[in-house]
């Protein structure tokens, strides 16, 4: 079956400390990873995608396919980072459905 | 360019009534998909549409159909509606073709019923 885990619902962090969003997929091919952000009063928006291998508002993103994670981290975060982030997998079949997480709410303290 | 607009944003309906969301895609854009979003939970798939056909089904029962228009915009009708049909309902538009397939989406109906 196809599962996107994010384990924490909530995660706290201070501003300048490092964040990390866990994020664990469960599939039998190679899919296609996702991070989609959502800030306060606006809509879902895509921040990463794995195969780009970019890093977007400091975020980065690496697919671990031995452990099949996918954990979104910033080295130092920001008090406009706070959001609600969903984990996202695509299977290999690129006309198929996303499959999103239930999502994690990052709330950055001052 | 256009971003992917939903109407309305929000809607009250009795149980066992009828609704009717609409979608406009992003110009550009041929394919739509429909998330349900309940309160605390990530969006749930519930079907796509390309070139005016169901393209993929989500764990959705029949009450739940769509349509897509030839101009890419789309509807998503609930019938026989039940209190935990209660949700945002999400329209997300994507191009299917060579490049990018990442989606767009619109800011959501939120569906309540009593």
């Amino acid at each position: 079956a196809q599962r996107v885990t994010q384990p924490e619902k909530l995660l706290s962090v201070f501003k300048g400390a490092p964040v990390e969003l866990k994020c664990n997929y469960s599939y039998s091919g190679s899919p296609e990873l996702f991070w989609y952000v959502q800030y306060s009063r606006q809509r879902l928006q895509l921040l990463l995608r794995h195969i780009s291998r970019e890093s977007i508002k400091g975020f980065t993103a690496d697919l671990n396919k031995g452990e099949t994670s996918f954990h979104l981290k910033k080295p130092f975060a920001q008090e406009e980072d706070s959001a609600m982030y969903y984990c996202a997998l695509r299977p290999v079949n690129r006309d198929d459905k996303i499959i999103f997480g239930k999502g994690t709410r990052l709330h950055i303290l001052p | 360019e256009t971003g992917v607009t939903q109407s309305p944003t929000h809607l009250i309906k009795t149980r066992g009534q009828q609704v009717t969301l609409r979608c406009s895609s992003q110009s550009g854009h041929n394919t739509v998909s429909w998330y349900q979003q309940a309160l605390g939970q990530g969006p749930q798939f519930i079907f796509q549409y390309y070139r005016e056909e169901e393209n993929g089904r989500g764990n959705f029962p029949p009450r739940f159909s769509g349509l897509q228009f030839p101009n890419y915009s789309s509807e998503l009708n609930v019938n026989a509606l039940e209190l935990d049909d209660s949700a945002l309902y999400l329209c997300a538009s994507s191009y299917r073709g060579q490049g990018d397939y990442g989606y767009t989406f619109g800011s959501g109906t939120r569906l309540t019923v009593v």
